[in-house]
């Protein structure tokens, strides 16, 4: 079962911000927080990974709490073609680890 | 994910007829793992193999559904005597060998329709 909880549903306005939370207050101190995201049912998207530290790359930011206990996923100027389920997954970070999907996200992004 | 090949993309069968699912991992990859995603539904795990092993198949209904990851070629997903019920995207994914840090790929999905 997963292990986080999202809101079902969020919107956005194009160019702005979207900030997408995510809570997983059963975290252990050896499981990394994951960011996926599914575009009208493609195949999932991998989008960044963090264990405490804050990550950024080219599609995003992680912010991580320092209880590590929630974290919040930035896409820092959304567009229409990010329009997605977003899903925040709690793993181990082996192989051994299968990805485990919620219900995710929702994100509309508004014109 | 564009590394990860799944074929067929589309695949129409007829109540009992068997399905066969491929899926080429990336390069490099030696696990490969599997997820139904129902209509209007979430990504469910179904299985979880390495080369010749069946690591995790908490996820896999008791019947007709069997996986396998030979040796050599792609991970194939079998369902037997399909039912309507089955109708479905099947996503497969792969990730490296176990003691590397990193995310797994999923392909494009097979799109299974049963008539």
């Amino acid at each position: 079962d997963a292990k986080t909880t999202q809101p079902t549903s969020m919107d956005c306005a194009e160019g702005r911000a979207a900030n997408l939370p995510c809570n997983h207050s059963t975290i252990s101190g050896n499981e990394y927080v994951y960011w996926y995201r599914q575009i009208h049912s493609q195949g999932p998207q991998y989008i960044i990974h963090g264990l405490k530290n804050n990550e950024t790359n080219e599609m995003a930011s992680l912010i991580i709490t320092e209880d590590r206990k929630s974290s919040t996923l930035i896409l820092p100027h959304a567009t229409l073609r990010d329009t997605a389920v977003y899903y925040c997954i709690v793993r181990g970070k082996t192989s051994y680890d299968k990805v485990i999907f919620g219900p995710g996200t929702s994100l509309s992004v508004i014109p | 994910n564009a590394g990860v090949m799944q074929n067929p993309r589309h695949l129409v069968r007829r109540r009992g007829q068997e399905a066969r699912l491929r899926c080429s991992p990336m390069k490099g990859h030696s696990h490969v793992y599997w997820y139904r995603q129902l209509p209007e539904e979430g990504l469910k795990f179904m299985v979880y193999l390495q080369k010749e092993n069946i690591i995790d198949e908490s996820g896999m209904p008791k019947e007709r559904f069997s996986a396998e990851f030979p040796k050599e070629g792609p991970s194939i997903l079998r369902i037997q005597q399909v039912v309507r019920g089955d109708s479905a995207a099947y996503f497969c994914a792969s990730s490296p060998p176990v003691r590397m840090n990193t995310e797994a790929f999923f392909g494009q999905g097979t799109r299974l329709t049963v008539v």
